[in-house]
């Protein structure tokens, strides 16, 4: 079981905003270290999303934004697109196990 | 242009050895951190091992993998390893090689295309 946990599923109709919440405990996210996200669409490697909470690499859209508090974190997509249609992960560092750790991620779907 | 392409990886048999590498060009590849992340069939990601940059790197592993594989990184060639001993059939995934923002695991900003390792009898 992963030691940040995603909700296996979320969807949206085109123009739609989701959120994708990653929810950990006090020895990874409420411990202060960062989250990062990456999009996965089918059949391709993962790709930087957000880095460090809130901040997108160059390239990425502003549809897509970062947030955390105490011991989750949120990515926030809006105006939904169907490119959007992806596996999203969340990633942290975990100091009880002293390991970069991902959540079990979500599938999008656009409806 | 940024890139990194795996090789080595195959079939091989429970209790088996492979060796995995990882080519980067376009950045100063001595200069970032770098990790193996593995992903089973239809699975999610699972952070696997990772190397700080320098020549002396410090190296990490998730517990499911210490003692048994090695990360390594070869500066004068641009190329990272990953050498897997006594592989069990749930290794079976594709393991793909990750360029970090920093000089530490942290977050990883570029991917290779990934090499499919397959542990079968």
């Amino acid at each position: 079981q992963p030691v940040v946990t995603q909700p296996p599923s979320v969807s949206g109709a085109p123009g739609q905003r989701v959120t994708i919440s990653c929810t950990g405990s006090s020895s990874n996210i409420g411990a202060g270290y960062d989250v990062h996200w990456y999009q996965q669409p089918p059949g391709t490697a993962p790709k930087l999303l957000i880095y460090g909470n809130s901040n997108r690499p160059s390239g990425v859209p502003d549809r897509f934004s970062g947030s955390k508090s105490a011991t989750s974190a949120s990515l926030a997509i809006s105006g939904l697109q169907a490119e959007d249609e992806a596996d999203y992960y969340c990633q942290s560092y975990d100091s009880s196990l002293s390991a970069w750790v991902f959540g079990g991620g979500t599938k999008l779907t656009v409806l | 242009e940024v890139q990194l392409v795996e090789s080595g990886g195959g079939l091989v048999q429970p209790g088996g050895s492979l060796r995995l590498s990882c080519a980067a060009s376009g950045f100063t590849f001595s200069s970032y951190a770098m990790s193996w992340v593995r992903q089973a069939p239809g699975k999610g990601l699972e952070w696997v091992s990772g190397i700080t940059s320098g020549s002396g790197g410090s190296t990490y592993y998730a517990d499911s993998v210490k003692g048994r594989f090695t990360i390594s990184r070869d500066n004068s060639k641009n190329t990272l390893y990953l050498q897997m001993n006594s592989l069990r059939g749930e290794e079976t995934a594709v393991y793909y090689c990750a360029k970090d923002f920093l000089s530490s695991p942290y977050a990883f900003d570029i991917w290779g295309q990934g090499t499919m390792v397959t542990v079968s009898s």
